[in-house]
C-alpha cells in the first residue's frame, strides 16, 4: 500500500468554523491532489500540488486553499465551512504528473459533516 | 472538456455469474490513459488498471479483464465467475497530456455479488 495517512479520518463541525484536513506521504512522490467525493458524482478534484509551495485549482476549488510546505504534507483548509461542502475528502499522490504515466494512489479518506 | 459516464449507477448478480461493468468516455485529445478503481464497503480506492490510448489490446488479469475500444469510445470491465468479495464501487477516469493534471471520474458502479 502506499504511504498515504489522512487525518482526521472524521470529523464533525458546525457551519462557519474554519476546517483543516491534512494528508501525509512517505513515498517522496512530486504530486499531490485533493478530491472530494459525492453520491452520483465520483471523485472531483479540489486543489493539486506539482512540488513544495507549487499549487493550482481543479474543478471544484471555490471555497478551499490548500498548502504545500513540505513533499510530505499537503494541507486542504475550508476557511469557512458550508453544509455543502459535507462529502468525503480523498488525497492522492502521483509519482509523475499529468496523472499520466503513473497512477494516482489514494489515502483512505476523511469524512467531513457540517451541520 | 474530458467526460466519463459510467451509466449503470447500480448491478446486483448472484455468485459466480460474469459482470460487466460499461464506461464511455469523451476527450478531444489523441494521447490520454484511461483507468478503473474499486471502492470496496471499507471506503478506500484500490487501483486496477491503466490503459493508454495507444494500445488497445485487451488486457486479463485473473478473474478481471478489460476491453478496450476506441471507436466506441468504451472502456469496459468484465468481471468472471463473480465472488462476494468483488462487491464496491468501481470507477473508471480518464486524463490526458492535455488534461492539466486532471483525473475525471465517472459517476461509479455499484455491483452487489451475493451468494
Amino acid at each position: 500500500d502506499a504511504g498515504i495517512t489522512q487525518s482526521p479520518r472524521h470529523k464533525v463541525t458546525e457551519t462557519g468554523t474554519p476546517v483543516t484536513l491534512r494528508c501525509h506521504q512517505t513515498e517522496n512522490h512530486r504530486y499531490m491532489y485533493w478530491y472530494r467525493q459525492d453520491p452520483g458524482h465520483g471523485l472531483r478534484l479540489i486543489h493539486y500540488s506539482y512540488g513544495v509551495k507549487d499549487t493550482d485549482k481543479g474543478e471544484v476549488s471555490d471555497g478551499y486553499s490548500v498548502s504545500r510546505s513540505k513533499t510530505e504534507d499537503f494541507l486542504l483548509t475550508l476557511e469557512s465551512a458550508t453544509s455543502s461542502q459535507t462529502s468525503v475528502y480523498f488525497c492522492a499522490i502521483s509519482e509523475s504528473g499529468q496523472g499520466a504515466d503513473q497512477p494516482q494512489h489514494f489515502g483512505d479518506g476523511t469524512r467531513l459533516s457540517i451541520l | 472538456a474530458q467526460k466519463v459516464t459510467q451509466a449503470q449507477t447500480e448491478i446486483s448478480v448472484v455468485e459466480k455469474e460474469d459482470v460487466t461493468l460499461d464506461c464511455v468516455y469523451e476527450t478531444r485529445d489523441t494521447t490520454y490513459y484511461l483507468f478503473w478503481y474499486k471502492q470496496p464497503p471499507s471506503g478506500e480506492l484500490v487501483f486496477l488498471i491503466r490503459r493508454n490510448s495507444f494500445d488497445e489490446q485487451n488486457e486479463i488479469s485473473g478473474r478481471y479483464s478489460w476491453n478496450f475500444q476506441k471507436s466506441t469510445s468504451s472502456f469496459n470491465f468484465t468481471i468472471t465467475a463473480s465472488q462476494v468479495v468483488d462487491s464496491a464501487v468501481y470507477f473508471c477516469a480518464l486524463t490526458s497530456n492535455n488534461a492539466g493534471n486532471m483525473l475525471t471520474f465517472g459517476g461509479g458502479t455499484r455491483l452487489m455479488v451475493k451468494p
